[in-house]
């Protein structure tokens, strides 16, 4: 049980396109969802949290209107990366907990390349 | 500000060998820790601990955490190569109406044949 899947596990775009990252939690309800960036060599960096049908909140430094989060279901959440940049290159990862459970459960991750 | 502090960062060893991994934390409002195994993908969940001094089993791993101290730790038995991963610790805190998990930065388990 408690599995979550991400959709696509690889991508590279071009400088200036979008990327639509897909979460699903696949055999639980996900009422809150969270997603990570992590670079080479380093942690996982929290990005942003969201709650089925409420807006996300972002993490002090993360750009909202860069990274559009939506998570309109209580399986399914999307992570926009909008204009991308060189720099937006990274591995991108989302996780999913169940409300009154303290445990989370990650996705396989999405490597992203922006050229 | 909430932080989570893992040691060594890195750590080689011979096969057979017993490892013990540490973590401490500072964090407000407390849930629980855990440890992840982090190999080329994703973490993968391997204990949650919210009680302390009750050691949590699972094969050659096992980990126990310290409330009144502020530490947890990992330990291997017997390691393998197959052990060879970053593992994380991580605290489950709650601030306002959201609860969010605080990473370490790891510690680089290297287990040589």
């Amino acid at each position: 049980g408690a599995v979550v899947s991400q959709h696509p596990s690889w991508v590279i775009c071009k400088s200036g396109t979008s990327v639509k990252i897909e979460c699903r939690s696949l055999d639980f309800q996900a009422t809150t969802m969270f997603w990570y960036r992590q670079f080479p060599k380093q942690s996982l960096m929290l990005m942003a949290t969201s709650n089925e049908g409420s807006k996300a909140t972002y993490e002090q430094g993360v750009e909202k209107d860069k990274f559009l989060i939506n998570h309109a279901s209580l399986t399914l959440s999307t992570l926009t990366v909008t204009s991308a940049h060189p720099e937006d290159s990274s591995f991108y990862i989302c996780s999913a907990r169940t409300s009154g459970k303290y445990e989370q459960y990650f996705g396989p991750g999405t490597r992203l390349t922006v050229t | 500000e909430d932080k989570v502090v893992q040691s060594p960062l890195s750590l080689v060893v011979h096969e057979g060998d017993t490892v013990t991994l540490n973590c401490s934390y500072e964090v407000t409002n407390f849930r629980s820790l855990l440890w992840y195994k982090q190999e080329k993908k994703a973490p993968t969940f391997l204990f949650m601990l919210t009680s302390s001094g009750i050691e949590k089993k699972s094969g050659r791993l096992s980990s126990i955490l310290d409330k009144k101290e502020l530490f947890s730790i990992l330990n291997i038995t017997a390691t393998q190569t197959g052990d060879s991963a970053v593992y994380l610790c991580a605290v489950f805190n709650s601030g306002g109406s959201n609860y969010k998990l605080t990473f370490g930065k790891g510690t680089l388990l290297t287990v040589n044949p």
